[in-house]
């Protein structure tokens, strides 16, 4: 079955550095990946979407790629703040896993000052 | 730009009790709206997507005679959980998306938290 694997333990940074999380999925090969963010009890907020035939796309601070043949994307806050404290989450669809989005469990980022 | 407004935030009832959960597209017309649950640490799982004007499509293993969802304008689908029990209680959380097509963005609301005693 479908799986995207996001890092279940928390990411801890010291503000201005980069922080660089990794979602990696098996048996599905999406059309496209997005990125939102999601602070406690609210809901997720869209960030960013990739296409399968993308490298790498910017935003601001953010950047993604995505590797199909490694079946991963990174996703990098660079000069990262403590306001970026947050769960970050990935989400996949389209492709093989038809109409569809699926989205990862979520990395924890704590961003410290 | 792309809000999406859910309530209540949060409810608190007896089991037995129905609860309906109201979900809007306050500034841009929804195609598709989404209703997913949300156990603590764990992914979003999709309960059902809905069309304006036509069925919901429920995923496997999700009730339609227990999870009633209307979608009956471009800006409005509600969510009835019929009488609700303690393990209903979760976090349930709509979105919206302006287009059909798998690779719109989808754009959420904050979320019910559903506490049933």
């Amino acid at each position: 079955s479908q799986k995207i694997e996001q890092n279940s333990e928390a990411l801890n940074i010291q503000e201005g550095k980069t922080a660089t999380l990794t979602c990696n999925y098996t048996n599905y090969s999406p059309a496209y990946l997005q990125w939102y963010r999601q602070d406690p009890g609210r809901g997720p907020v869209f960030l960013l979407l990739i296409r399968e035939n993308e490298k790498e796309k910017r935003k601001e601070r953010l950047k993604v790629t995505f590797d199909t043949t490694l079946k991963q994307s990174l996703f990098h806050i660079t000069a990262s703040q403590p306001a970026d404290s947050a769960t970050y989450l990935c989400a996949l669809g389209g492709g093989t896993g038809g109409f569809k989005t699926i989205f990862g469990a979520g990395t924890r980022l704590f961003v410290k000052a | 730009g792309a809000v999406v407004s859910q309530h209540p935030s949060w409810v608190i009832c007896k089991s037995g009790t129905s609860v309906k959960i109201e979900c809007r597209s306050l500034d841009f017309q929804a195609t598709t709206m989404f209703w997913y649950r949300q156990f603590p640490k764990q992914s979003l799982m999709l309960m059902a997507t809905s069309n304006e004007g036509s069925k919901a499509t429920y995923e496997q293993g999700v009730e339609k005679d227990k999870f009633l969802i209307n979608h009956a304008s471009l800006t409005l689908s509600t969510l009835t959980v019929t009488s609700a029990h303690p393990e209903d209680s979760s976090f349930y959380i709509c979105s919206a998306s302006a287009g059909p097509a798998v690779n719109q963005p989808q754009h959420f609301g904050d979320g019910t938290r559903l506490s049933i005693l």
